[in-house]
């Protein structure tokens, strides 16, 4: 099965700067990878997911690459602040979704503390 | 964006009751639904996959006959705890599939304390 890896597991940035979240993952079926933002007590948020046909895609403070050669793709935060501290989740999956292939893998999470 | 909602998004259940969760689309139409369970600090894991009008297909390890999963209409999946332990006590998070889009959205969670 799938299999992601996520890092860093903690990441602390300065408030306008940079944060950069990493994964890989294992199947080469998989052809959907969305990110996740999960605040405390709360269910994930989708805030962007890219699909295998691009290699990046961009919304407004939010990008993400995907490298599916290596396996692996991005979620990149610029200017950030302090409203995005919060838990990352990147995930693996397949489309279009059935009774099997619809299930994602998740990685085991970021936790984002931007500090004013 | 499309819409899920749980409830209760608390519950306090004796050990050895059961305890249902809903999972409702609001906005739109899901034929697939996921159930999640999540510890504190730790990442999702998939229980079973919720597929209306069928049976639905639980991953390894998760006791079928503990957590019930019907997935009767188009816009709703509950889960049932049945004889609920304090080792049950966890996040439940859900999540549906919008067919059109091909996007999945997640409730914000139930939280289950068995006592």
């Amino acid at each position: 099965g799938e299999n992601v890896e996520q890092h860093p597991s903690t990441l602390s940035v300065q408030e306008g700067d940079s944060a950069v979240i990493k994964c890989t993952y294992s199947d080469s079926a998989s052809n959907y990878f969305p990110w996740y933002k999960q605040e405390l007590g709360k269910g994930p948020q989708l805030i962007i997911d890219i699909r295998s046909n691009v290699g990046e895609k961009k919304d407004q403070r939010i990008a993400v690459t995907l490298n599916k050669t290596a396996k692996h793709f991005s979620l990149h935060i610029t200017e950030t602040q302090p409203e995005d501290s919060a838990v990352y989740f990147c995930a693996a999956g397949s489309l279009p979704y059935n009774t099997n292939a619809g299930k994602s893998t998740f990685g085991d999470g970021t936790t984002l503390t931007v500090k004013p | 964006g499309a819409v899920v909602s749980q409830h209760p998004s608390r519950v306090i259940c004796k050990s050895g009751t059961s305890v249902k969760i809903e999972c409702r689309s609001l906005d739109f139409q899901a034929t697939t639904m996921f159930w999640y369970r999540q510890f504190p600090k730790q990442s999702l894991m998939l229980m079973a996959t919720s597929n209306e009008g069928s049976k639905a297909t639980y991953e390894q390890g998760v006791e079928k006959d503990k957590f019930l999963i019907n997935h009767a209409s188009l816009t709703l999946s509950t889960l049932t705890v049945t004889s609920a332990h304090p080792e049950d006590s966890s996040f439940y998070i859900c999540s549906a599939l919008k067919i059109s889009g091909n996007t999945i959205y997640f409730g914000e969670g139930s939280w289950l304390t068995v006592v």
